[in-house]
């Protein structure tokens, strides 16, 4: 089984709609991350959280919204999508702890059309 | 502005010869580079780097870091079809709890 696992795979839907993304994981990561990558834009930053009560934004943060609901599981909600939110989205995890290692581990990704 | 560039953007082969993708980085509190490999999916982790001198490899990829310079560069000897895809070259900025900053990604196609 995949260690990241995202919720849907892929999603249209319409102008206005609220909509939730999930990731889960099973690393056992402290940090999780949520990225939307838009062609010649690159990856970019949405949300981070460190663990369940500390989160953060980043740098694209307006019009989105996240869960920590347990160490495994962090969602990411539009809560009225419009068009220019089409893009791919990933979740990713890191563990920073003891092992300091940088690493970032990202699940498959979520292809949301808004239309 | 901390960033992190990527070259060439894009760039087509033929089966067998030999790729260096260069990331050149300007990042606060530098501690660490990461790249990594994208094809139709979701990044999948190569390497990541954090001395100078030391190159990592992975059987036909290898990868070395510069620290006085800022850059690193990712060698694909032998190409093969299969390495097509985007290269990407990533670099933890502590500031913001440890985001990556990516770069532009370089498109590497193998032609047969």
């Amino acid at each position: 089984d995949a260690d990241v696992t995202q919720t849907p795979r892929n999603r249209i839907t319409k102008t206005g709609k609220r909509i939730m993304l999930e990731c889960s994981q099973t690393k056992g990561h402290d940090r999780m991350y949520w990225y939307r990558q838009d062609p010649g834009l690159g990856l970019r930053l949405i949300y981070y959280s460190f663990d369940v009560k500390d989160i953060n934004k980043g740098e694209i943060s307006d019009g989105y919204s996240v869960s920590r609901q347990a160490q495994a599981k962090f969602s990411l909600s539009l809560e009225s999508a419009i068009p220019n939110q089409t893009a791919l989205y990933f979740c990713a995890t890191s563990d920073l702890g003891a092992g300091r290692t940088d690493t970032q581990y990202f699940g498959p990704g979520t292809r949301l059309t808004v239309l | 502005e901390d960033k992190v560039v990527q070259s060439p953007l894009s760039l087509v082969v033929h089966e067998g010869d030999t790729v260096t993708l260069n990331c050149s980085y300007e990042v606060t509190n530098f501690r660490s580079l990461l790249w990594y490999k994208q094809e139709k999916k979701a990044p999948t982790f190569l390497f990541m780097l954090t001395s100078s001198g030391i190159e990592k490899k992975s059987g036909r990829l290898s990868s070395i870091l510069d620290k006085k310079e800022l850059f690193s560069i990712l060698n694909i000897t032998a190409t093969q079809t299969g390495d097509s895809a985007v290269y990407l070259c990533a670099a933890p900025f502590y500031n913001q709890g440890g985001k990556l900053i990516f770069g532009q990604g370089t498109e590497l196609s193998v032609k047969p």
